[in-house]
């Protein structure tokens, strides 16, 4: 299985938005809905911010939201501020059963 | 609160195996709720799904590395392990256990991560 495609990097200022894109295939992105986001600070272990493409865990800043079409996933960040600046991960079920993270994202507010 | 805890050597030797434990507390690794699993990331890079583990011992693996990998599950400790065989300089990395809800890609709670060198 291929890692799913992402951004190296994407940067804002703060309070704007931005949007980073996870593409996959029909075999994972493309085929349910069980795509997850992650924010990873240096030396921390990943958190979880969106599941099932759309979905906020409790205690997650409702700036954060996920949405999916066809084969590429997407979570756009409003109202940037300094703590986002970190490192994004997607990650899909396959066909499968197995599970593939995008190669990351550093995300730079300015 | 559940606790994800990761122990095991920080070096281990080219060719040989890897072995890995996740203590969990809080919870009950015997939950029909959960699966288990390990996801690693190398210096530097970016994270990869290692496989998973059912409370029942159903796992699944990742293909690239399904014929060197053995995720087990002790209910009797509450604990799941990771062994990987004939490691390489390319095993080394920060290896994380972590717990997702059954039937989502909710997955809430990590370990703080451990680092396991390859070398010799």
């Amino acid at each position: 299985q291929s890692a799913l495609t992402q951004p190296a990097s994407v940067s804002g200022s703060p309070g704007q938005s931005i949007t980073i894109s996870c593409t996959g295939t029909s075999s994972d992105v493309g085929g349910d809905n069980y795509v997850s986001w992650y924010q990873q600070h240096p030396g921390k272990a990943p958190k979880l911010m969106i599941f099932d493409v759309s979905n906020r865990p409790s205690g997650v800043s409702n700036r954060f939201s996920g949405s999916k079409s066809g084969n590429t996933a997407s979570l756009t960040i409003s109202g940037l501020q300094a703590d986002d600046e970190a490192d994004y991960y997607c990650n899909s079920h396959t066909s499968g059963g197995t599970w593939v993270f995008g190669g990351g994202t550093k995300l730079t507010v300015l | 609160q559940v606790q994800l805890q990761e122990s095991g050597p920080g070096l281990v030797k080219p060719s040989e195996t890897l072995s890995l434990t996740c203590n969990v507390s809080g919870g009950s690794i015997s939950s029909s709720n959960y699966f288990w699993g390990w996801i690693r990331q190398p210096p530097g890079k970016g994270l990869e799904w290692i496989g998973n583990v059912f409370y029942t011992g159903n796992t699944y693996y990742n293909p690239s590395l399904k014929s060197r990998v053995t995720i087990s599950i002790d209910t009797s400790k509450n604990q799941f392990s990771l062994r990987l065989s004939f490691v390489t300089a390319a095993d080394t990395a920060v290896y994380y256990c972590a717990r997702r809800k059954y039937g989502s890609s909710w997955r809430d709670y990590w370990g703080q991560g451990t680092l396991v060198t390859v070398s010799s």
